[in-house]
């Protein structure tokens, strides 16, 4: 399995640019994410999708869009890139396991980052 | 609003030292805890969790950590610490049964004098 892949590794944009990072999944997750490190900070939560067709805002959602169209893949669109959205992208995805006792969500399987600069 | 805290934000011990790294957070409820690892150029990946149970649960490469809920805690400790440590160590809490209500923590940065 190759887990989580992401591309480009790196970009840089000019302001007003837009661009889509790219995420795939192997391991039929139904469970996937985007989210933006900023030096100093945890990691946002910028959007996520519980499954193929079903995308929803997380922390940090102005100035990007995604769209789930199968399992496997889930881009993040940039349309007007602004300097604030220089940052280090990072997709993940998981399960979940549901018994008596509910519904656990596992932990999370990262790519590897796309460090997005926007001059 | 909820929040994680990792007070420590670069520690620097020398090898051999013994490790810990504070984790606190804010929701009230009943959570999930993650403690991943970033080394050098390379991704997030899981150190350890804890989802019931026993409290000290332990992880990958000699890492432990225990939950005390009465102090909202989560700490990861290492009782000998090797320069191969040397990486970014984020806490995460995940509301349970939440997809999406999961909070990670500012990161501490570990460097280890070899």
């Amino acid at each position: 399995n190759a887990g989580v892949t992401q591309t480009p590794k790196f970009r840089i944009l000019k302001i007003g640019q837009s661009m889509t990072l790219q995420c795939t999944q192997d391991m039929n997750h139904n469970y996937m994410y985007w989210y933006r490190q900023d030096p100093g900070m945890g990691l946002k939560l910028i959007y996520y999708s519980v499954g193929a067709g079903i995308t929803d805002k997380g922390e940090v959602p102005n100035g990007y869009n995604v769209s789930r169209s199968t399992t496997e893949d889930f881009p993040l669109r940039l349309e007007l890139a602004a300097p604030s959205q220089t940052s280090v992208y990072f997709c993940a995805s998981r399960d979940m396991t549901s018994g008596r006792a509910g519904v656990t969500y596992n932990e999370q399987f990262f790519g590897p980052g796309t460090r997005l600069t926007v001059l | 609003a909820q929040s994680v805290s990792q007070h420590n934000h670069h520690v620097i011990l020398s090898e051999a030292a013994s490790l810990e790294l504070g984790c606190n957070y804010s929701y009230g409820g009943t959570v999930n805890l993650f403690w991943y690892v970033q080394y050098p150029g390379q991704h997030l990946q899981l150190l350890l969790k804890y989802f019931s149970g026993d409290p000290l649960v332990k992880g990958i490469k000699g890492f432990e950590a225990e939950f005390i809920k009465s102090k909202f805690s989560f700490n990861l400790r290492k009782p000998s610490v090797q320069w191969s440590d040397t990486a970014e160590y984020f806490c995460a809490v995940n509301k349970y049964s939440s997809a999406s209500k999961i909070i990670f923590g500012s990161g501490t940065r570990l460097s280890i004098r070899p």
